[in-house]
């Protein structure tokens, strides 16, 4: 299994809702990423997960609030988001973070905030 | 940090031609250097990579180069199909970084019938 899945796929919400983005990897990667990725432009990183601990955070705002449950699962809460947070958030895994290792994407959750 | 510059932003070919981007980087310690391909709507995936020990790779009609000394990388596509036409985009792995991806900016490749 190759695969970092997703869920949703699209996902609309309003300003006030509380949401949350799910990614889950069965690779035995113990690094995990939040990317978020405008149009036409590169993913962009928000958050890092090494050993399931919060080993990056690149100044995200705080409405903006990622989880690790445990090594396979990651979670981005969303709440009181705005229109400019509209955008493809990817998730990633690699083996380990520091290792010369590719990062595995999941298809993204395409966010439209209203 | 660092800085990874990419060009050209987009390139436009006729099938059956080749087809470079280029990048350069800025931090010495970076060690990888992977190759992501993005097609329309879809996720990034790997197409190539290249570890700062080798020069050269190769893998059907995709190449990648590495100069350490210039600290400047480039892809290299031969006989182009219309079914390469997607963004890439280059990427480096930095101490600096915590060996955490650092991409170019994109290229966006247009292959014409």
């Amino acid at each position: 299994d190759t695969e970092v899945t997703q869920t949703p796929k699209h996902l609309v919400m309003g300003m006030t809702n509380k949401k949350s983005l799910k990614c889950e990897q069965h690779m035995g990667h113990r690094a995990m990423y939040w990317y978020k990725q405008k149009a036409k432009k590169p993913p962009e990183l928000m958050f890092v997960y090494s050993y399931e601990k919060l080993s990056i955070n690149e100044s995200v705002p705080s409405r903006f609030s990622p989880e690790c449950p445990n090594s396979s699962l990651l979670n981005l809460h969303l709440h009181a988001l705005q229109p400019e947070d509209s955008a493809l958030y990817l998730c990633a895994s690699s083996q380990s973070q520091g290792g010369v290792t590719e990062a595995f994407f999941g298809q993204g959750t395409r966010l439209t905030v209203v | 940090g660092e800085n990874v510059e990419q060009h050209p932003s987009t390139l436009s070919v006729q099938e059956g031609d080749s087809a470079v981007i280029k990048c350069t980087y800025s931090d010495s310690a970076s060690n990888y250097f992977p190759w992501y391909k993005q097609e329309l709507g879809k996720r990034p995936q790997l197409i190539i990579d290249i570890r700062s020990n080798v020069g050269e790779k190769k893998d059907q009609r995709i190449a990648v180069t590495l100069n350490k000394t210039a600290k400047h990388f480039s892809l290299h596509i031969t006989e182009t199909q219309p079914e390469d036409s997607a963004v890439y985009f280059c990427a480096a792995h930095s101490r600096g970084g915590s060996y955490i991806p650092t991409f170019g900016r994109g290229t966006s490749l247009i292959v014409h019938p």
